[in-house]
C-alpha cells in the first residue's frame, strides 16, 4: 500500500500569513493526489485535484504543487475561514490512502 | 444538484453487524463509483473500499475484507455498505463518496455515526 505522510499534525498561523502543508507519498503516484479540508463535525471537501488543478468554486489563495512523491498545499493568505484540518489523498491506485492530517490552528 | 444522503445513526452492540445506506440524487447513478471512508472519534480518515454501481463489482481494502460488503440497487440509486462481527474500534462516522474515472471523489455524504458500545 502507498503510505502518506504529512507532517506537522499540527501548525499554528496567523491569519493573513502564507501557509504550506506537506504531503509525501512512499512511492511516486505521478500527479494522483487531490488535497481536502474538513471542519468539525463536516464531511471533507475537495480543494485541489491531480495535484495542482484548483476545484471548481474554491478560492484562488489555494494552490497545490508537486509530483511524483512530495507535494505541497499552499495557501497565500490565510483567511478565518480556513482554520481547519487538511488531508492529502493519492488516487493512483487502490486502496486509495489519506495523510494523517494537518490541523490549521490560529496563532 | 448532486446528493448522497445517507441513514441515520445506529449504536450496535459487539459482534454485530450494521448496515449503512446512501442514496444518491442529481447525476447518473451508474456512471461514478461509490467509495467508503470512515473516520474514528479525533481521528483521520481512513478508506475501506468502492463499488462499480453499473455491474455492482468491488474492492475493498485488506483490512475489512471478509466483514465488510458493498451492495447497489440501481432501482433506487441507492448503496450499502454492511460491516459485520463489529468491535469497539469500528465506532466511526462512515461516509459514502462518489467518484468516476481519473477524476478525485469530489461529493460526500454528511456522514453517518455507528457506535460499537456493549
Amino acid at each position: 500500500d502507498i503510505q502518506m505522510t504529512q507532517s506537522p499534525s499540527t501548525l499554528s498561523a496567523s491569519v493573513g500569513d502564507r501557509v504550506t502543508i506537506p504531503c509525501r507519498a512512499s512511492q511516486s503516484i505521478s500527479s494522483w493526489l487531490a488535497w481536502y479540508q474538513q471542519k468539525p463535525g463536516k464531511a471533507p471537501k475537495l480543494l485541489i485535484y491531480k495535484a495542482s488543478s484548483l476545484e471548481s468554486g474554491v478560492p484562488s489563495r489555494f494552490s497545490g504543487s508537486g509530483s511524483g512523491t512530495e507535494f505541497t498545499l499552499t495557501i497565500s493568505s490565510l483567511q478565518p475561514d480556513d482554520f481547519a484540518t487538511y488531508y492529502c489523498q493519492q488516487y493512483n491506485g487502490y486502496p486509495y490512502t489519506f495523510g494523517q492530517g494537518t490541523k490549521l490552528e490560529i496563532k | 444538484q448532486v446528493q448522497l444522503v445517507q441513514s441515520g445513526a445506529e449504536v450496535k452492540k459487539p459482534g454485530a453487524s450494521v448496515k449503512v445506506s446512501c442514496k444518491a440524487s442529481g447525476y447518473t447513478f451508474t456512471s461514478y463509483h461509490m467509495h467508503w471512508v470512515r473516520q474514528a472519534p479525533g481521528q483521520g480518515l481512513e478508506w475501506m473500499g468502492v463499488i462499480n454501481p453499473s455491474g455492482g463489482s468491488t474492492t475493498y481494502t485488506q483490512k475489512f475484507q471478509g466483514r465488510v460488503t458493498m451492495t447497489r440497487d440501481t432501482s433506487t440509486s441507492t448503496v450499502y455498505m454492511e460491516l459485520s462481527s463489529l468491535r469497539d474500534e469500528d465506532t466511526a462516522v462512515y461516509y459514502c463518496a462518489r467518484k468516476r474515472g481519473t477524476t478525485p471523489i469530489d461529493y460526500w455524504g454528511q456522514g453517518t455515526l455507528v457506535t460499537v458500545s456493549s
